[in-house]
C-alpha cells in the first residue's frame, strides 16, 4: 500500500504571495491532519479534515486554510506569506482520526521557504 | 491543557550501548501515546504506540516503551543502539475527542558514536 504523498517537496515563494500544498493520504484513510514544523516552535497542529469537513483546528491565523476532497486528498493554502511561514509542512493520514486503535502516518513533507 | 515534555534536547551514546529517551506528559486522563522518529529531511515514522492494556509496548527497530501512569511518563528504550538509529525522536500525545491532533514534545536528537 502506498504511503502518504505530498507535493511539491520543495517550494520557494516571496513574501505576500500565496501557496497551495497537496497531500494524498493512504488509501482507505479518511482523516488528514496538517502540521507545521519549525526549529523554534517544533511540530504544531494546523487542522484536521474528515469527510471533506474541517473537524479540528489549531491556533493559526486565518491565512492558513485547507480543504479535503471526496477522495480524501487534501490541500492547504497559505495566503499573504510571511517570512515566519518558512517551515516544513507535514501531512498525516489515519483511518478515522479518533485514536480508537488507529494512528497517524506522515508524509515526507513540503519544505516551504519564504524570501 | 495537554503538554508533552522531552527533557533531553540532545543525547549522545556509543554504538552498542543502551538508550533511554524520556517523555513526560500532562493530561487529566490516560492519553494515547506515541513515539515517532524523524531522519533529516524526512517525515515522521511511527515507532510504537500505547492506547491501553500492557504498559510495556514493543515497536519497530527493536524499540520499546513503558507507560507509567504514576509518573506521567512514557520513556523509550533500546537495549543496543546502532549507528542507523541516529535521528530525532518525538514523543506525542493524542486525546479522545481531540480528533486528528497530536501534541508533540520538542524532540530529542540522538547522536551515535562509533
Amino acid at each position: 500500500k502506498a504511503g502518504v504523498t505530498q507535493t511539491p517537496r520543495y517550494l520557494i515563494k516571496t513574501r505576500g504571495q500565496q501557496v497551495t500544498l497537496s497531500c494524498s493520504p493512504i488509501s482507505g484513510h479518511r482523516s488528514v491532519s496538517w502540521y507545521q514544523q519549525t526549529p523554534g516552535q517544533g511540530l504544531q497542529f494546523l487542522f484536521e479534515y474528515f469527510s471533506e469537513t474541517q473537524r479540528n483546528k489549531g491556533n493559526f491565523p486565518g491565512r492558513f486554510s485547507g480543504r479535503q476532497f471526496s477522495n480524501s486528498r487534501s490541500e492547504m493554502n497559505v495566503s499573504t506569506l510571511e517570512l515566519g511561514d518558512s517551515a516544513l509542512y507535514l501531512c498525516a493520514s489515519s483511518l478515522e482520526g479518533t485514536y480508537s486503535g488507529d494512528e497517524q502516518y506522515f508524509g515526507p513533507g513540503t519544505r516551504l521557504t519564504v524570501t | 491543557a495537554q503538554s508533552v515534555t522531552q527533557p533531553d534536547i540532545h543525547i549522545t551514546v556509543s554504538e552498542g550501548a543502551s538508550l533511554e529517551l524520556r517523555c513526560n506528559y500532562s493530561y487529566g486522563a490516560t492519553p494515547y501515546l506515541f513515539w515517532y522518529v524523524q531522519s533529516p529531511g524526512q517525515g515522521l515514522q511511527l515507532l510504537l504506540k500505547y492506547f491501553s492494556g500492557d504498559t510495556l509496548v514493543q515497536g519497530i527497530k527493536g524499540f520499546e516503551a513503558e507507560f507509567k501512569r504514576s509518573q506521567s511518563s512514557f520513556n523509550l528504550r533500546k537495549p543496543s543502539v546502532h549507528w542507523s538509529d541516529a535521528a530525532e525522536y518525538f514523543c506525542a500525545v493524542g486525546a479522545p475527542g481531540n480528533t486528528g491532533k497530536l501534541i508533540f514534545g520538542q524532540g530529542t536528537t540522538l547522536q551515535v558514536k562509533p
